[in-house]
């Protein structure tokens, strides 16, 4: 079975604080993706990655950066935390399988507070 | 572009009752469509999914869900809700072109409630 870790589930940090998020897969899977999750505004994309060393901006990269230095694992940073990056944080992986065929495997989430 | 519109943020139903969960798409190529759900506190987990074939897609749980092209919609629905069905619930597509990669655009999910 597939398991996607993410290293927190709680994180509470001060505005401009630098922060990183950890996710690692041990599915040798070759995507990786990093979205948030707000009520009522369902998943948006960050960033996303389809092998080692390579990201690719999703629909809302603004404050955050990547990397991919190994393929099980996909970090996400925030360079200078603010009070709106307060969210639940979710990475996925999933297989490069027939295009668009592969589902997304879920971590449980990262709950950030800045305060 | 693609997006994905769930009409109605909560819904309850009753215990035994049937659950209908509605979700529209816009894409401008054949998509490939998605249903996920999050429990309390944990990831989100697929349903079910419709690629290519048959267009009535039967899921885990006994959720099933048709894809209709003519409406772009592809609701998603269970005969008899159980208690163990309350949980938040996704609807997602994806382009079937290779420039969209493997990215999925979420709806913005519905909170399902089961009431005894």
């Amino acid at each position: 079975d597939v398991k996607v870790t993410q290293s927190s589930r709680y994180l509470v940090k001060r505005t401009g604080e630098k922060v990183f998020l950890e996710c690692v897969q041990d599915m040798d899977h070759e995507n990786m993706f990093w979205y948030r999750q707000d009520p009522g505004l369902g998943l948006r994309l960050i960033y996303f990655s389809y092998d080692v060393k390579m990201k690719e901006k999703g629909d809302i990269p603004e404050g955050y950066s990547v990397s991919r230095e190994k393929k099980e694992r996909f970090s996400l940073i925030l360079e200078s935390a603010s009070t709106n990056q307060t969210s639940m944080y979710l990475c996925a992986s999933s297989s490069r399988g027939t295009v668009g065929n592969s589902p997304l495997h879920f971590g449980n989430g990262t709950r950030l507070t800045v305060t | 572009a693609q997006s994905v519109t769930q009409l109605g943020s909560h819904v309850s139903v009753s215990e035994g009752a049937l659950v209908l969960l509605r979700c529209n798409y816009s894409s401008s190529v054949p998509p490939y469509l998605f249903w996920y759900v999050q429990y309390p506190n944990q990831g989100l987990q697929l349903l079910l999914k419709y690629t290519t074939g048959a267009t009535l897609v039967k899921g885990i749980n006994g959720f099933e869900a048709e894809f209709k092209k003519s409406e772009t919609s592809f609701h998603l629905t269970k005969p008899s809700a159980h208690m163990s069905d309350a949980a938040e619930y996704f609807c997602a597509v994806r382009a079937l072109v290779k420039a969209a990669g493997n990215k999925l655009t979420f709806g913005g999910g519905t909170r399902v409630l089961v009431k005894p």
